[in-house]
């Protein structure tokens, strides 16, 4: 399994306050992703990055922020939590565009954070 | 706008069986077709991917096969197995700089003993 750590794994929050959520890698992989996975959606990108401190919005990032300080971690972090952020997130990693060794590299995801906003 | 539409959202087959999840797309500039395997409370692992200019490629019990006038694109499983039950998600790769997957819905597999 690729190195890729989410914390927490679980969490329950209460509406408007702020949470961030954690991705480490230790595969020294360049790209960074942050999806939501909610049932009869599949998997929505949030937020990605492309290295450190450069990131980039995905399909659904109202209301999410992200930063990348180092290639090990990307934070996702919710500024105000809100009942429809409850979700389960995954975080995913790849060494580079899939085009550059194509059917050698993909995203690698990580087990997933449950996060409950009452 | 949902640009992968995967059906159907939940399939039973009986052990022993074909299982096939079939996929439809309409962005002519996606050309990287992988399939996630997910299995309860882990995070999607790809399975099998295909590009446009082959048809089939196959994996073991796992065969893809690609209609790229049709822009449509299906996951075969044979001999499908109680181990095989999980959630399966196709997706396509837009092109750019980064791997940006667009994913489908997901169907929910379950192969009964």
């Amino acid at each position: 399994d690729a190195g890729i750590t989410q914390s927490p794994r679980h969490k329950v929050t209460e509406t408007g306050t702020p949470v961030t959520l954690r991705c480490h890698q230790t595969e020294n992989h360049r790209y960074m992703y942050w999806y939501r996975q909610d049932p009869g959606h599949g998997l929505r990108l949030i937020h990605y990055s492309y290295g450190v401190k450069d990131t980039d919005k995905g399909e659904v990032s109202d209301g999410y922020s992200v930063s990348r300080s180092k290639t090990e971690d990307f934070l996702l972090t919710l500024e105000s939590a809100t009942s429809s952020q409850t979700s389960v997130y995954f975080c995913a990693i790849s060494a580079t565009s899939g085009r550059a060794f194509w059917g050698t590299d993909t995203q690698y995801f990580g087990p997933g954070t449950r996060l409950t906003v009452l | 706008q949902q640009q992968v539409k995967q059906s159907p959202q939940s399939l039973i087959v009986q052990k022993g069986g074909i299982s096939i999840i079939n996929c439809a797309y309409e962005n002519t500039a996606f050309d990287y077709f992988p399939w996630y395997q997910q299995f309860p409370g882990k995070g999607p692992a790809l399975l099998i991917a295909i590009r446009p200019d082959v048809s089939e490629k196959k994996e073991g019990r796992f065969t893809i096969s690609f209609n790229k006038s049709a822009k449509q694109f299906s996951l075969h499983i044979m001999d499908s197995q109680p181990g095989d039950s999980a959630t399966y998600f196709c997706a396509a790769l837009t092109q750019g700089g980064s791997e940006k997957l667009v994913f489908g819905k997901g169907t929910k597999l379950t192969v009964n003993p």
